[in-house]
């Protein structure tokens, strides 16, 4: 298996602009996580799906985010209009589905904020 | 609710030296515990984990972590450090009877002095 499969990379963008984080889970996992890292908050979560389905979105910081798993192969995280301060690295992650398997973590979306 | 607390942000080892990377966690239920390093620039990578059975658990590395269920502990040790072990790591515990989330600590970035 290839892994958490996250796109892009690296994103930069202006104030104000419409960024989509993009999430490929590994095939076969039913649960699938998006934290955000920054120097000052550490490792957060923001949202996490159980079969498809959001679990709990109270980390995500305000309504300018969402989140959305249309199939179990595919999940976005958008954020709408962009800030500054929105600026981290995104990390999505996938869990099988045994009870409390670990989660595996994609490379993430390095977020520049302009 | 779980939450986990390690302790120092920093430790720094000579090379050759023993690793002890120390965290706490917070239970109403025994729980879950994870160790996860971060490379930089790359996601999490799961060293070891602890879910029932034998509370020695060796990780990839030559790394291992001892569950003590007296002490709330589950701390990361390695007897010899090399310098490919400098990086952040991460400990996480979950709850086994809820959801598959973990809750990370704020991490320890590990440096290997030659």
């Amino acid at each position: 298996d290839a892994g958490v499969i996250q796109s892009p990379r690296h994103e930069v963008t202006e104030m104000g602009q419409e960024v989509t984080l993009r999430c490929k889970p590994i095939s076969g996992h039913n649960s699938l996580f998006w934290y955000r890292q920054t120097m000052m908050r550490g490792l957060e979560l923001l949202i996490y799906f159980n079969n498809n389905v959001p679990i709990d979105d109270s980390g995500m910081p305000e309504d300018r985010f969402s989140a959305k798993m249309p199939n179990a192969s595919f999940s976005t995280l958008k954020i709408q209009p962009s800030e500054p301060r929105d600026s981290a690295v995104y990390f999505c992650a996938s869990g099988g589905r045994a009870p409390n398997t670990e989660a595996f973590f994609g490379q993430g979306t390095r977020l520049t904020v302009v | 609710a779980q939450s986990v607390t390690q302790l120092g942000s920093h430790v720094s080892v000579s090379e050759g030296a023993l690793v002890l990377l120390r965290c706490n966690y917070s239970s109403s239920v025994p729980p879950y515990l994870f160790w996860y390093v971060q490379y930089p620039n790359q996601g999490l990578q799961l060293l070891l984990k602890y879910t029932t059975g034998a509370t020695l658990v060796k990780g990839i590395n030559g790394f291992e972590a001892e569950f003590k269920k007296s002490e709330t502990s589950f701390h990361l040790t390695k007897p010899s450090a090399h310098m490919s072990d400098a990086a952040e790591y991460f400990c996480a515990v979950s709850d086994p009877g809820g959801a598959n989330n973990l809750f990370f600590g704020t991490g320890t970035r590990l440096t290997v002095i030659p």
